[in-house]
């Protein structure tokens, strides 16, 4: 298994484009995490998946995001009307949980919104 | 993760050992992670640490935890230039999504 993959690792937009990120987690991980992190900060939580069921969101996540888990495999994450502010790098996590619930992380995408 | 606080720089000769501090509030957190990420890369999994243990010693790394001061340490022996990086800190969630919150990283300087 060669870990967390995201795809793609960079993407320039305009604002009011919208864009969509994906993420493949290490393939018997249940537990898939969306983090989003900017610049001189460590990531925070967006959204978190244990296998297909998105059980929470933080109040980061505006209705202009959403993310999915088909078959409770790779993960999406959209973002629709894309602003500014969303200049982020967008890293996706995943875990197996029990005993000691660590989180491997991908590459990340970077998204820069012009 | 305003509830988990690092020094912001640290800069070490090559060789000596380097000490990264963390401050946390959350007394509840069961697990404490170090997590490493370099320039444009993702987070890479270092150790961690049980709330009930003091100490985790793994080849070069040392980890240290306070729980009475809810204090954490990252111990690097011998520090090599390979080791410049971001160093996060973060606690786990201690129930449902296990979510991670993290500082705001510690940027780790080794000079030659």
């Amino acid at each position: 298994d060669t870990g967390v993959s995201q795809d793609p690792r960079h993407k320039i937009t305009k604002r009011g484009q919208n864009v969509t990120f994906r993420c493949d987690p290490i393939s018997e991980h249940n537990r898939l995490y969306w983090y989003r992190q900017t610049l001189g900060q460590g990531p925070e939580f967006l959204t978190y998946f244990q296998n297909e069921a998105q059980l929470e969101k933080s109040r980061l996540l505006s209705d202009r995001f959403s993310a999915e888990r088909p078959k409770g495999s790779f993960s999406t994450l959209e973002i629709q009307r894309t602003e500014q502010g969303d200049s982020a790098m967008y890293l996706c996590a995943s875990s197996s949980g029990q005993p000691t619930y660590e989180q491997y992380f991908g590459p990340g995408t970077r998204l820069t919104v012009t | 993760g305003e509830d988990v606080e690092q020094s912001l720089f640290l800069s070490v000769r090559e060789g000596d050992s380097s000490v990264i501090n963390c401050t946390y509030t959350d007394s509840s957190s069961t697990y404490l992670y170090w997590y490493k990420q370099e320039p444009g890369a993702g987070l890479q999994l270092l150790t961690y640490i049980f709330s009930n243990m003091d100490m985790k010693q793994d080849q070069r790394l040392t980890v240290l935890l306070n729980k009475k001061d809810k204090h954490l340490s990252l111990r690097i022996a011998d520090t090599q230039t390979g080791d410049s990086a971001i160093y996060f800190c973060a606690r786990g969630q201690d129930t449902g999504r296990r979510a991670l919150t993290f500082g705001s990283g510690t940027r780790l300087q080794v000079q030659p």
